[in-house]
């Protein structure tokens, strides 16, 4: 069956343009976590939704970056005015249940701002 | 300190070897425990979770040192195929999505 995609896998911007990054979770995984992996490390937790609520988005380095899932399954990670150091690559992962465990992870987006 | 520590290795073995590499958590009530694999500018994918009282999978063995703070994996008769970053996982107790830690990664190379 599809997996967990996401869009564009790769975006190049300009420092202080806004970037949205998309994730389509596996169909009726009710949990969706956006991460964020700089090379040469493990991915960083950034936010969490369960369906539609974001419970946790402690993760997130700065009011610069919102994430939302309106309907409870898309979600949209958006950057406001990238700096150099959100170069990174974004990992979108759904689970089937609540608890985070079995995460299948999209194939990421990586976003390099010049 | 880390709350989780792997060695970054690379680690670089023969085919047919086996290799075992370890994960150390600092929160002694941490409580679930996985292992993922990453290839070179690919995706996380899980490879085995940890049980307390240890598990197989074929070639891949996992384990869980509760005195000592850490997991462990190994891989017999290692495959080119296995040559890979290892990350662990540790997930809190409470288990709020925020205490889901990645490691940084073990990178293993099988060599032919």
């Amino acid at each position: 069956g599809a997996g967990v995609s996401q869009s564009p896998r790769y975006k190049v911007a300009k420092r202080g343009q806004d970037v949205a990054l998309r994730c389509d979770p596996i169909s009726g995984h009710v949990s969706l976590f956006w991460y964020q992996q700089a090379l040469g490390q493990g991915p960083e937790f950034l936010t969490y939704f369960q369906n539609e609520a974001q419970l946790d988005k402690s993760g997130l380095p700065s009011d610069r970056f919102f994430a939302e899932r309106p309907e409870g399954s898309v979600s949209t990670l958006k950057i406001q005015r990238t700096q150099q150091e959100d170069s990174a690559v974004y990992l979108c992962a759904s689970s089937l249940r609540l608890e985070p465990y079995e995460q299948y992870f999209g194939p990421g987006t990586r976003l390099t701002v010049t | 300190r880390k709350e989780v520590e792997q060695d970054p290795g690379p680690f670089n073995v023969p085919e047919g070897a086996t290799v075992a590499f370890n994960c150390t958590y600092s929160n002694s009530a941490s409580q679930s425990f996985f292992w993922y694999r990453q290839d070179c500018r690919k995706e996380p994918k899980l490879l085995m979770s940890v049980y307390s009282s240890g598990n197989e999978d074929g070639r891949f063995t996992a384990q869980l040192n509760r005195a000592s703070q850490y997991i462990s994996l190994l891989i017999r008769d290692s495959k080119l195929s296995d040559s890979a970053t290892y990350l662990c996982v540790v997930l809190d107790p409470y288990s709020s999505a925020s205490k889901i830690i990645f490691g940084s990664g073990t990178r293993l190379s099988i060599r032919p």
